[in-house]
């Protein structure tokens, strides 16, 4: 089936430009993940979805970012006034259900530049 | 400190050669750990789960030291295609994945 699909794959936007990306995950999967890895670094956690649902948001790294998720599926990340230091690459990552016991598929990423 | 912490390597072995390294994790309270795998400019993909026996998966073997609060992961007879970034991955009791850094291994004819 589908894997976890991610739009567009590369976005190159001038400072202070609002920013979209999207993430498609794999159907059935209720379980969303939007990370961010910085060139030479780990992955950095931004914000999880339980469905529509996203209980915790403590892990975007400014009011500048925000997230949605729509019908269970579909999840757009949002970044408004974009710095320099958002460059990097956005990852999405679903499971069937929140973590722990289930492997996360990751989609292949938005590199995101901003200049 | 890093919740997740290890060794970036790189680890350059000729082929075939056995090539080990560990992670490290300061949370107590972990659940679940694993090690994932990620080839330059792609995405993570999980290699395997670490389970507190230990487990082998072909030529990985994954060990769990909750005592010491370290993971690992051992390649035996490298190949080519090992040559990639090894992510140790821990998870708590809530849903986030907190992944190290990663260790590069490059596997020379």
């Amino acid at each position: 089936g589908a894997g976890v699909s991610q739009s567009p794959s590369n976005k190159v936007t001038e400072k202070g430009k609002d920013v979209e990306l999207r993430c498609d995950p794999i159907s059935g999967h209720t379980a969303l993940y939007w990370y961010r890895q910085s060139l030479g670094q780990g992955l950095e956690f931004l914000i999880y979805f339980q469905g529509n649902s996203a209980p915790d948001k403590s892990g975007l790294p400014s009011d500048r970012f925000s997230a949605e998720r729509t019908g269970g599926s579909v999840s757009t990340l949002t970044i408004q006034r974009t710095q320099q230091e958002d460059s990097a690459v956005y990852l999405c990552a679903s499971s069937r259900t929140p973590l722990s016991l289930y492997e996360q598929y990751f989609g292949p990423g938005t590199r995101l530049t901003v200049t | 400190r890093k919740e997740v912490e290890q060794d970036p390597g790189p680890f350059n072995v000729p082929e075939g050669a056995t090539v080990a390294f560990n992670c490290t994790y300061s949370n107590s309270a972990s659940q679940s750990f694993f090690w994932y795998r990620q080839d330059c400019r792609k995405e993570p993909k999980l290699l395997m789960s670490v389970y507190s026996s230990g487990n082998e998966d072909g030529r990985f073997t994954a060990q769990l030291n909750r005592a010491s609060q370290y993971i690992s992961l051992l390649i035996r007879d490298s190949k080519l295609s090992d040559s990639a970034t090894y992510l140790c991955v821990v998870t708590n009791a809530d849903y986030k994945l907190s992944f190290g850094a990663g260790t590069t291994v490059t596997v020379r004819a």
